[in-house]
């Protein structure tokens, strides 16, 4: 079984300010590691992913995530952030298990960056 | 296709009345998921189909949901005798190998 734990249900932040929005994960066996984000009154879409390899990867719009075996973490980050990232970000967890790999999502996290 | 399609994007209907929900994967993905977005709450799990494996069925909530996948592609989502908790935004996805999910708009239904 797996299961990502997201503690921050919500992170207000001010335009140009960094954020970090937190991921842990529990898993048995080895995972994929995705961030997905859903901007208001659309679908999801993914932000970033990790396979294997390096452990730091990026997205094209300045994100960054961070693969910590040993803490178990997946947290996103951007260094300065703009107001078109007030969205939704969901941590996910995908771990092969005996019918394949399943996809497992944290409940989000509300990023709401203000002026 | 391009992308993971679903339909209809929209539906309004009745309570009692039966529903299906429509999602055609990307072309050669093995995995498609379906997923359930409520007002304010997160991404509940209701299915899961990979390859030719039986389909874990163990998100779906109750009795009156049930799911296809015909051939390896298309699948549908059915909802019995609707009832107005079961409003909410439907999301497909689906995947090749697991190493990523691409998602679709949704199917946001409404049962007044």
């Amino acid at each position: 079984a797996q299961s990502v734990t997201q503690l921050d249900s919500q992170v207000p932040v001010f335009e140009e300010a960094p954020v970090e929005l937190r991921c842990n994960y529990s898993s048995s066996v080895s995972v994929y590691l995705f961030w997905y984000v859903q901007y208001p009154n659309q679908g999801l879409q993914l932000l970033l992913k990790y396979l294997s390899g390096s452990t730091l990867v990026e997205s094209i719009n300045g994100f960054e995530a961070e693969f910590n075996k040993s803490q178990t973490s997946f947290h996103l980050r951007k260094p300065s952030v703009h107001i078109s990232d007030t969205a939704e970000y969901f941590c996910a967890v995908s771990g092969l298990t005996g019918g394949g790999n399943k996809l497992t999502f944290g409940t989000g996290t509300q990023l709401k960056v203000e002026l | 296709g391009a992308g993971v399609s679903q339909s209809p994007s929209n539906k309004v209907t009745e309570k009692g009345k039966d529903v299906e929900l429509r999602c055609d994967p990307i072309s050669g993905h093995t995995a498609l998921y379906w997923y359930r977005q409520s007002l304010g709450q997160g991404l509940e799990f209701l299915i899961y189909f990979q390859g030719n494996s039986a389909p874990d069925k163990s998100g779906l909530p109750s009795d009156r949901f049930s799911a296809e996948r015909t051939g390896g592609s298309v699948s549908t989502l059915t909802i019995q005798r609707t009832q107005q908790e079961d409003s909410a935004v439907y999301l497909c996805a689906s995947s090749l190998q697991g190493d990523g999910y691409t998602f679709g708009s949704g199917t946001r239904l409404t049962v007044v």
